[in-house]
């Protein structure tokens, strides 16, 4: 069955480190998102792609980095990690059935990052 | 600007009880997407239904259904039956056209629901 693989599922780390969060899919979706989820905030965009070598910012989408070399990875960077960024992660992807229509999202199990 | 407003944080409901998830929204769009997406223990976000704003017709799936209503922003779910297995949070959110695509996809702040045995 096709997946959505997110690692690490824990993180923990220091302030100033920078740290890759890994997301693989084997839909062969070319949509793929990041998300962070925050109480009282849902969840938030930070950084979106659809399709190899394209990368778009999000919602809140400063201090991250994300980079498509492939259709299966959208790999997450936090350039200099910060305690605000202690946080849920998710990765999601999507198909587009037509254009400009809204695709159903599949997520990933999550990775809860801690910054200290 | 797009809103989505799930009032309700927690629901504690006995089990068999039915349950309505509120969810309320704002958009200046006259075309846009709803959807329910369910937060199980796990963690993973599991898709429910998706409903564009041309089709206000009520879904029922099973024990689930849903009530679009344009004249209030509503887009409420309803658990019928509640068992354990349904303890989760809930999410409703929002896309926008024509820039919609998930890249537009708003989520409200979710309800937890528990429901005792």
């Amino acid at each position: 069955d096709a997946e959505i693989t997110q690692s690490p599922r824990h993180k923990i780390t220091e302030t100033g480190r920078q740290v890759t969060l890994a997301c693989h899919q084997t839909w062969n979706h070319n949509n793929m998102f990041w998300y962070r989820q925050d109480l009282g905030h849902g969840l938030r965009l930070i950084h979106y792609s659809y399709g190899v070598q394209d990368t778009n910012k999000g919602e809140v989408s400063d201090g991250y980095s994300v980079s498509r070399s492939n259709t299966e990875d959208l790999p997450l960077t936090l350039e200099s990690a910060a305690s605000s960024q202690t946080s849920v992660y998710f990765c999601a992807t999507g198909t587009v059935e037509l254009p400009a229509t809204n695709e159903k999202l599949f997520f990933g199990s999550g990775t809860q990052l801690s910054v200290l | 600007a797009q809103k989505v407003t799930q009032a309700q944080t927690e629901i504690s409901v006995v089990e068999k009880e039915d349950v309505t998830l509120d969810c309320v929204y704002e958009t200046r769009d006259t075309t846009y997407y709803l959807f329910w997406y369910k937060q199980p223990p796990s963690g993973e976000l599991v898709f429910l239904i998706r409903r564009n704003s041309f089709d206000e017709q009520n879904e029922i799936s099973g024990r689930y259904s849903w009530n679009f209503q344009k004249s209030t922003s509503s887009f409420n779910f309803t658990i019928t039956a509640s068992q354990v297995v349904d303890s989760a949070v809930y999410f409703c959110a929002l896309s926008e056209a024509p820039q919609g695509g998930a890249n537009n996809l708003f989520f409200g702040t979710g309800t937890r629901l528990t429901v005792i045995p």
